[in-house]
């Protein structure tokens, strides 16, 4: 069975401009989280999509945005890039958002570097 | 508010010893925790997870417990090999206040000496 996929797996944007990252879950898992991870803050949560839904919201600026589409695949879109967003954007499926024996399965991640 | 520490940085054993990785939590909300694992420009690769109704989980040669009064958790790795050189995040979910949404420990980076 395939894994969590992410495309791009690399970008290089310059400030103010905006991005798509895509995400394609695991086959049959309809829930998608997205993560940042930079060396300072760690990994930190930015939202959750089930039934293309935003269901969780992490404590980020308006900026940062996601979607989800029928087939479970979701976007996250990032526009007027600041330099703080160079970051590592990792996605993470699951079967559903939460029950007794869950785990989310993460993608390799796209790298972003903002110049 | 760091809700979920893991206080030692880095961590080295030699191969066939037992690695200990520790995590500390503040949330008594939390309901599940996990173990990932992660190399460098890769996604956290997942180990194993725990629900707060259980004290230990065990998988071949990851073993996870917790204890819910000291609010702490470990994972045990035994035997302990070359590959599992990589860096250990502890994971923290409560599904009442905040779903699926998943709270992250600094890591651990654990190197595993030949």
């Amino acid at each position: 069975k395939a894994g969590v996929t992410q495309t791009p797996r690399y970008l290089i944007k310059t400030r103010g401009q905006q991005v798509t990252l895509s995400c394609s879950p695991i086959s049959g898992h309809r829930s998608v989280s997205w993560y940042q991870q930079t060396p300072g803050q760690g990994l930190q949560f930015l939202f959750e999509y089930f039934s293309e839904t935003q269901r969780n919201k992490g404590n980020f600026p308006g900026r940062f945005s996601g979607r989800q589409f029928s087939n479970s695949r979701s976007e996250m879109n990032v526009s007027t890039l600041e330099l703080g967003d160079s970051a590592l954007y990792l996605c993470a499926s699951s079967f559903y958002p939460r029950g007794p024996s869950y785990e989310q399965y993460f993608g390799p991640g796209t790298r972003l570097t903002v110049t | 508010d760091q809700q979920v520490k893991q206080n030692s940085p880095s961590l080295s054993v030699q191969e066939g010893r037992i690695s200990i990785l520790n995590c500390d939590y503040t949330n008594s909300m939390f309901d599940y925790f996990l173990w990932y694992k992660k190399y460098p420009a890769e996604g956290p690769t997942f180990l194993i997870s725990i629900s707060s109704i259980k004290d230990k989980n065990e998988d071949g040669r990851f073993t996870v417990f917790l204890n819910k009064s000291a609010k702490h958790l470990s994972l045990h790795i035994v035997p302990s090999q070359p590959g599992d050189s990589a860096v250990y995040f502890c994971a923290a979910s409560a599904e009442e206040t905040s779903g699926s949404r998943l709270t992250f420990g600094e890591g651990t980076q654990l190197t595993v000496n030949p």
